[in-house]
């Protein structure tokens, strides 16, 4: 039973190139958020989503940034235009609904984009 | 706009002592309050969690106080093992919201 899958674990982009990070959550879980550490700082929630459904994207910076849960294959956190700001670790994290009890949410590894 | 704060960037114990790890915040509109651990290169583990309605938790060698009055909040691990060498979160759910507010961490080293 795999855990919440995330790759790629590390990308690497120059300034102005795309990013896009991918989230497979655990089997049965339907709800998908995504959250970004940068150094030296705690998680930051960007975003909640459901299958086919963004719920709270109250975290995601207006520009450049968006994400998507489609109804077949994984969850996608995509940044166009990539700048050295970006250079964080992305953590995707899945629950089986709403996380009315709040330990519900299970974690992936991350992946780490570095932007040059 | 720090809501969730972590003012002990590392804490160093010796295996078999206690480790207390603190933990401030500013909203009083946060309904619970968890406890994530980190290892190098791994995403955060969930280890324990209190309601806002409780003051206590315990779950084995871990317990976390909460005092509301002081907005303060503490894990408590013993006794420490080399195993628990990580780096803490503590984080909290604004009422009525899926997301969570995580501190900055402390990292946690116990030694021989």
């Amino acid at each position: 039973n795999a855990g919440v899958m995330q790759n790629p674990r590390h990308l690497v982009r120059r300034r102005g190139q795309e990013a896009r990070l991918r989230c497979s959550p655990m089997k049965g879980h339907s709800h998908v958020y995504w959250y970004r550490q940068l150094p030296e700082e705690g998680l930051k929630f960007m975003v909640y989503l459901q299958k086919e459904n963004i719920i709270d994207e109250s975290g995601m910076p207006k520009e450049r940034f968006s994400a998507e849960f489609p109804k077949e294959g994984p969850s996608i956190l995509r940044i166009q235009q990539v700048v050295r700001g970006d250079s964080a670790a992305y953590f995707c994290a899945s629950s089986p609904g709403r996380a009315l009890k709040a330990n519900v949410l299970t974690f992936g590894a991350g992946s780490r984009l570095t932007v040059l | 706009d720090q809501q969730v704060k972590q003012n002990s960037p590392s804490l160093s114990v010796q295996e078999g002592r206690i480790s207390i790890l603190n933990c401030d915040y500013t909203n009083s509109m946060f309904d619970y309050f968890l406890w994530y651990k980190k290892y190098p290169a791994e995403g955060p583990t969930f280890l324990i969690s209190i309601s806002s309605i409780k003051d206590k938790n315990e779950d084995g060698r871990f317990t976390v106080f909460l005092n509301k009055s002081a907005k303060h909040l503490s894990l408590h691990i013993v006794p420490s093992q080399p195993g628990d060498s990580a780096v803490y979160f503590c984080a909290a759910r604004p009422l009525g919201t899926d997301k969570l507010i995580f501190g900055t961490g402390t990292r946690l080293q116990v030694f021989p």
